[in-house]
C-alpha cells in the first residue's frame, strides 16, 4: 500500500536554529498538508498546499514557517529560528482528490525537540 | 468554529471484548465528515472509519462500527472482538464538506486504548 514517508523520525535542535522536515507524499496525490501535535495536546492543522502554492494556513503557521515542493516529489516544512514551543510531532499528509471525504494519508511523523 | 471533544483520555479492554470510544463535536454546519484515526506505537495515523453526515446509516468496517447521532453531535467508535493489535491512540476528527480548507481536519485530543491479554 502506498505510504507517506517522513524524515527525520526524530530531530533534536538548538533553540534559534533552522530545521527542515521532509516528506515524500504518495506519488499521484495532489494535496499536501502539515499538521503538528504538541505532547499531550490535539493534532493541529498547519498548512495545506496545492498546485505549488499554499491553499490554506492556520494561525500557527506564521512567518517562522514555510513550505516548499522543490522537486516534484519532496514536500518540506522549514522552521526558521526554532523556539522551545516548537517541540512537537509534525505530521505530513497527502490526498489524491479534493473532495472532503476522500482519505487523507498521514506519514509516521517527525518528532522535533528544541532544547 | 468547530470543536471535537474526546472525554476519555484512556480506556482499557480485555482481549475479545467490546469497547466503545466516545466523541462529541460542535458545529453549525449540516454537511460534514467524521473520521476515526488510529495511531499505533509505530506512530502512523491510519484511517479506521469514515462517516458522512448526510447518511443516516452508521458506517461499519469489519470489527469497527460507529454510532452516529447527528442531533446529539455524537460519534462513538465501537470495537468488537478486541485484539492486541488494536492497542493504540484513537483520534476522532471532523472535516467540513465545503469550504476553502480542503484538508483542515479538526482533531480531538485522543483516547489511548490498552488491550489486556
Amino acid at each position: 500500500e502506498p505510504e507517506v514517508t517522513q524524515t527525520p523520525s526524530h530531530q533534536v535542535t538548538q533553540m534559534g536554529q533552522e530545521v527542515i522536515l521532509r516528506c515524500v507524499p504518495i506519488s499521484n496525490h495532489l494535496y499536501f498538508y502539515w499538521y503538528r501535535q504538541i505532547l499531550g495536546q490535539k493534532v493541529e492543522f498547519l498548512v495545506s498546499f496545492y498546485n505549488n502554492e499554499i491553499s490554506e494556513k492556520s494561525e500557527i503557521f506564521d512567518d517562522q514557517f514555510s513550505v516548499e515542493r522543490p522537486d516534484g516529489s519532496n514536500f518540506t516544512l522549514k522552521i526558521r529560528s526554532t523556539k522551545l514551543e516548537d517541540s512537537a510531532m509534525y505530521f505530513c499528509a497527502s490526498q489524491g482528490m479534493v473532495r472532503a471525504g476522500n482519505t487523507i494519508y498521514f506519514g509516521e511523523g517527525s518528532w522535533l525537540t528544541v532544547v | 468554529a468547530q470543536t471535537v471533544t474526546q472525554s476519555q483520555p484512556e480506556m482499557s479492554v480485555q482481549e475479545a471484548e467490546t469497547v466503545t470510544l466516545s466523541c462529541t463535536y460542535d458545529t453549525s454546519e449540516s454537511d460534514y465528515y467524521l473520521f476515526w484515526y488510529k495511531q499505533p506505537p509505530s506512530r502512523q495515523m491510519i484511517l479506521v472509519i469514515r462517516q458522512e453526515a448526510y447518511k443516516q446509516q452508521n458506517a461499519t468496517e469489519n470489527r469497527f462500527s460507529v454510532n452516529f447521532q447527528k442531533a446529539a453531535k455524537s460519534f462513538s467508535l465501537k470495537i468488537s472482538d478486541s485484539q492486541l493489535g488494536d492497542a493504540a491512540m484513537y483520534f476522532c476528527a471532523y472535516r467540513s464538506f465545503y469550504g476553502g480548507s480542503q484538508g483542515n481536519l479538526i482533531f480531538g485530543k485522543g483516547t489511548k486504548l490498552s488491550v489486556k491479554p
